[in-house]
């Protein structure tokens, strides 16, 4: 089964500054099957990114996701205080891991 | 609206089981399949399983094969997870999530509110 790495553990940042979290897979993914969640506090997770670099609806420009292969990024290019909370990455391609995320605290 | 609501909060002593209901309100149920994952406290998201609510089909991770039925009731648009022989490791949020496309399985949007399970004697 395909093991997604997320790193950092933790991201500590004020707002206004650039946030890059970073996933990476144990082996090759198709660009295609890679997301991302957003979960805050006490609230379900909210899809941020599908297929590696589409946003979902709703979610703000300042949000992108990049990568192939094995490596995989979202950039916040501008951090608003509702940007933080713990950010999942996971891959579907016939099971569903999800990395064990990355918590962006306000510095 | 595209959403999907789950039942309230369980407790339930070790060794019973529960059974979390999904009911989806906005499109068309049999088209987009169903998961559930559930995130023990302060941990991170585990995916369970699958079900073709068409069908009825399912897909179920390796670890929970066995104590684990997912099952779909078309009259009422809703899906159920049951989990059988609980132990104090199966306190959780279990949550429910539409697949975010038709016909296949890719990311989870939306996702339900979450029912928590608490597993104690």
């Amino acid at each position: 089964e395909i093991v997604l790495t997320q790193s950092p553990g933790t991201l500590s940042l004020s707002p206004g500054e650039r946030a890059i979290l970073s996933c990476r897979a144990s082996q090759y993914i198709s660009s295609s099957l890679l997301a991302w969640y957003q979960q805050k506090p006490g609230q379900a997770p909210r899809l941020v990114i599908f297929g590696a670099s589409n946003r979902a609806t709703g979610i703000p420009d300042r949000f992108s996701g990049s990568g192939s292969g094995t490596d995989f990024t979202l950039t916040i290019s501008r951090l608003e205080p509702e940007d933080f909370g713990v950010y999942y990455c996971q891959q579907y391609t016939g099971s569903f891991p999800f990395g064990r995320g990355t918590r962006l605290e306000i510095k | 609206q595209v959403r999907v609501v789950q039942s309230g909060a369980e407790v339930k002593m070790p060794g019973a089981s529960v059974k979390v209901s999904c009911t989806a309100f906005g499109y068309t149920f049999s088209t987009y399949y169903m998961h559930w994952v559930r995130q023990a406290p302060g941990q991170g998201l585990e995916w369970m399983g699958t079900i073709n609510p068409d069908d009825g089909s399912t897909t179920y991770a390796q670890r929970f094969q066995g104590r684990v039925t997912m099952t779909r009731d078309t009259s009422t648009r809703t899906v159920y997870m049951e989990l059988r022989s609980l132990r104090s490791e199966d306190t959780a949020v279990y949550y429910c999530a539409r697949d975010g496309s038709a016909y296949s399985n890719t990311w989870f949007n939306p996702w339900g509110q979450g029912t928590p399970v608490t597993v104690s004697s």
